[in-house]
């Protein structure tokens, strides 16, 4: 099974700052006749359902913020808030959707300093 | 627009069953994977099955294996999750994914709640 561990586990950060979540994976989630990652984003707010962010590691959903980044490669992934907004505080999460079981990280919680 | 509905969720008692529906809108429905995931009161989402889009291929995770069925009707745009012999660490809510096996989990449902508890 691949094993995705993020952290910080959680993150405070002031209003217009950024804020940095790492995810790693215990291995490769590159498919490589494609030279995709399988590495997906979300964020989850009290009593909402997870919301994909980013998937292929980078490619952002339609209608999420451009403040929001997503980057990285081999077993090494970064989520990016540039200016952290208010709406941001949230739980995020990275999956990994390259093999089963489709493994999710224990979750970055993010609030305001 | 893409909608996912989750129901039949309810309190079974340990040992128990109950089987979990949910209807698709918006999209073709036989033309993609679609996925249940769950989330423990206060825990991350756990992945819980996947169904290739013709219900010829399907993945659980080895904690429901043997006890958990995912099943898809694509006359009805329908998925179900059938699950028997309940224990209480199945307390979670349910949620419906359009998405799975290399394919992204891009819409979900608002989850339906499954208690078990005797």
């Amino acid at each position: 099974d691949i094993v995705m561990t993020q952290s910080p586990d959680s993150l405070a950060v002031s209003l217009g700052e950024r804020a940095t979540i790492n995810c790693k994976s215990s291995q490769s989630v590159l498919y490589s006749p494609n030279n995709k990652h399988y590495l997906a984003w979300f964020q989850q707010k009290p009593g909402q359902p997870p919301k994909q962010l980013f998937y292929w590691a980078s490619t952002r959903e339609s209608g999420v913020p451009d403040r929001f980044s997503g980057s990285g490669s081999g077993t090494d992934f970064t989520l990016t808030i540039s200016s952290l907004q208010a709406e941001d505080v949230a739980v995020y999460y990275c999956q990994q959707y390259h093999s089963a079981p489709f493994t999710f990280g224990q979750g970055t919680r993010l609030e305001i300093k | 627009e893409v909608q996912v509905l989750e129901s039949g969720g309810g309190l079974v008692q340990p040992g128990g069953s109950l089987r979990l529906s949910c209807a698709a809108s918006g999209f073709t429905f036989s033309s993609v994977a679609m996925s249940w995931v769950r989330q423990a009161p206060g825990k991350g989402p756990e992945w819980v099955s996947t169904i290739s889009f013709a219900g010829d291929t399907t993945y659980y995770a080895d904690s429901v294996k043997g006890r958990f069925s995912i099943s898809r009707d694509n006359s009805k745009n329908t998925l179900y999750l059938q699950m028997s012999s309940l224990r209480a660490e199945d307390t979670a809510a349910y949620y419906c994914a359009k998405g799975g096996a290399r394919t992204k989990f891009d819409y979900w449902g608002q989850g339906t709640l499954v208690t078990v508890s005797s």
